[in-house]
């Protein structure tokens, strides 16, 4: 069960794009197509922002995509803004029936 | 409006145990999977424990297994995670997940967390 890999830090202007990794294996992220993405701002409990790859939840902005490739899947948010600047956190279903997450990314938005 | 509730956190000495709870309201508490998710202080989320709607499929992170056991009540809408054998390194503030399919699926309202401190 060793935790997905995601950069430690990512940041961008507001205004512009950028894309989170999170890099699994064929036992988790390559294997379903059950990868989640959360925000969790300092002291707050996480947010669902992304299901499924690529769904989104109601009340979630459509700056927020996601999208899988092979063993990575991948978080955008477009048109970044100051309420952005969060932690994210992807998680993923594993052929062992259990749950893993990412190591988390802190967005900066500069 | 999704509410659930943590409580039973505390300071606990290595070696010893201590029971969570989740106070679930605001949807059927028997058409989803819950789950516990922790975090060190610091640190990231880890999932540690889910069971299904029926309790027919449970699951335990390696880091646990064998040493923390999660139930269910459908009856009183409650979540409880059983923690023994606590470690310096299970301390974390714990959250209460609910997932939002019966069986497989991610977690779509969390609670605040319920803190335990695992020291002597």
């Amino acid at each position: 069960q060793s935790a997905l890999t995601q950069p430690a830090s990512v940041s961008g202007s507001p205004g512009q794009s950028i894309t989170i990794s999170c890099t699994g294996t064929s036992s988790d992220v390559g294997g379903y197509d059950y990868v989640s993405w959360y925000q969790q701002h300092p002291g707050k409990a996480p947010k669902l922002m992304i299901y499924d790859v690529s769904k989104r939840p109601s009340g979630v902005s459509n700056r927020f995509s996601g999208s899988k490739s092979g063993n990575t899947a991948s978080l955008t948010i477009s048109g970044l803004q100051a309420e952005d600047e969060a932690d994210y956190y992807c998680s993923s279903y594993t052929s062992g029936s259990t749950w893993v997450f990412g190591g988390g990314t802190k967005l900066t938005v500069l | 409006e999704v509410q659930l509730v943590e409580s039973g956190g505390g300071l606990v000495q290595p070696g010893r145990s201590l029971r969570l709870s989740c106070a679930a309201s605001g949807f059927t508490f028997d058409d989803h999977a819950m789950h516990w998710v922790r975090q060190a202080p610091g640190k990231g989320l880890e999932w540690v424990s889910g069971i299904s709607w029926n309790s027919g499929r449970i699951g335990y992170a390696d880091s646990v297994k064998g040493r923390f056991t999660i139930s269910r009540d459908n009856a009183k809408n409650s979540l409880d995670l059983q923690m023994s054998s606590l470690r310096a390194e299970d301390t974390a503030l714990y959250y209460c997940a609910k997932d939002a399919r019966y069986s497989y699926g991610f977690f779509d309202d969390w609670g605040q967390g319920t803190l335990v401190t695992v020291s002597s």
